[in-house]
């Protein structure tokens, strides 16, 4: 079946560290990958997003790359402020039926903490 | 445009009860889907409306039920409330096309109804 692993947290860091979360995946085809970002007491942000393999998504200086050879999406952030402090989630888009209908199948979360 | 917008934002229940959850979809948007979100876990899907009619389903009992309206908004009801019901749940929104290679599958989500089961 479909699922996502990704590491668990917290992951705490230094403002201006480098980030890495690590994301893999099994599915079915060839899903589209994305990254959404929830702020406390907030709803879902889409991130960013990979519709193939090799696709590079990126935003707001965050990247993730998708590696069909390795099922991994991995997040990353050469240098992370005390605003990015959130929990990050991976997910794919795994087709209800042809035509486009989908759902999406979450990993658990990896909560940052980036601290002055 | 306007975003996916949800109500009511905090709600507290007693087991048993039934409660209503109302969502409009993004503008330009025609399919509703509901997540579950318990707490320090990531959303799990509950179902999809398009349409009108539920397109899939999530494993969630029947006593999670949906509507979805004909400007696209949508209701999540559940009935006999239960303790583990307590949960962010999130409502988002697509457009889906006949044209199946321009859906990449993005879902647009509201900032959730935050429920309590006391």
């Amino acid at each position: 079946g479909n699922s996502v692993t990704q590491m668990e947290g917290p992951v705490t860091l230094s403002e201006e560290a480098f980030l890495t979360i690590n994301c893999t995946y099994t599915a079915t085809g060839y899903p589209s990958l994305f990254w959404y970002v929830q702020y406390p007491g907030e709803g879902l942000q889409l991130l960013l997003k990979a519709t193939k393999a090799d696709d590079k998504g990126s935003n707001k200086g965050f990247e993730a790359t998708y590696r069909k050879e390795t099922t991994s999406f991995h997040l990353e952030k050469g240098s992370v402020q005390v605003s990015d402090s959130a929990v990050y989630f991976c997910a794919l888009s795994a087709w209800l039926k042809t035509g486009g209908y989908n759902k999406l199948i979450f990993g658990a979360g990896t909560r940052l903490a980036v601290h002055p | 445009e306007t975003g996916v917008t949800q109500s009511p934002t905090h709600l507290i229940k007693t087991r048993g009860q039934q409660v209503t959850l109302r969502c409009s979809s993004q503008s330009g948007h025609n399919t509703v889907s509901w997540y579950q979100q318990a707490l320090g876990q990531g959303p799990q899907f509950i179902f999809q409306y398009y349409r009108e009619e539920e397109n899939g389903r999530g494993n969630f009992p029947p006593r999670f039920s949906g509507l979805q309206f004909p400007n696209y908004s949508s209701e999540l009801n559940v009935n006999a409330l239960e303790l583990d019901d307590s949960a962010l749940y999130l409502c988002a929104s697509s457009q889906v096309t006949t044209r199946t290679y321009k859906n990449t599958g993005e879902l647009f989500f509201g900032e959730g109804s935050r429920l309590t089961v006391l």
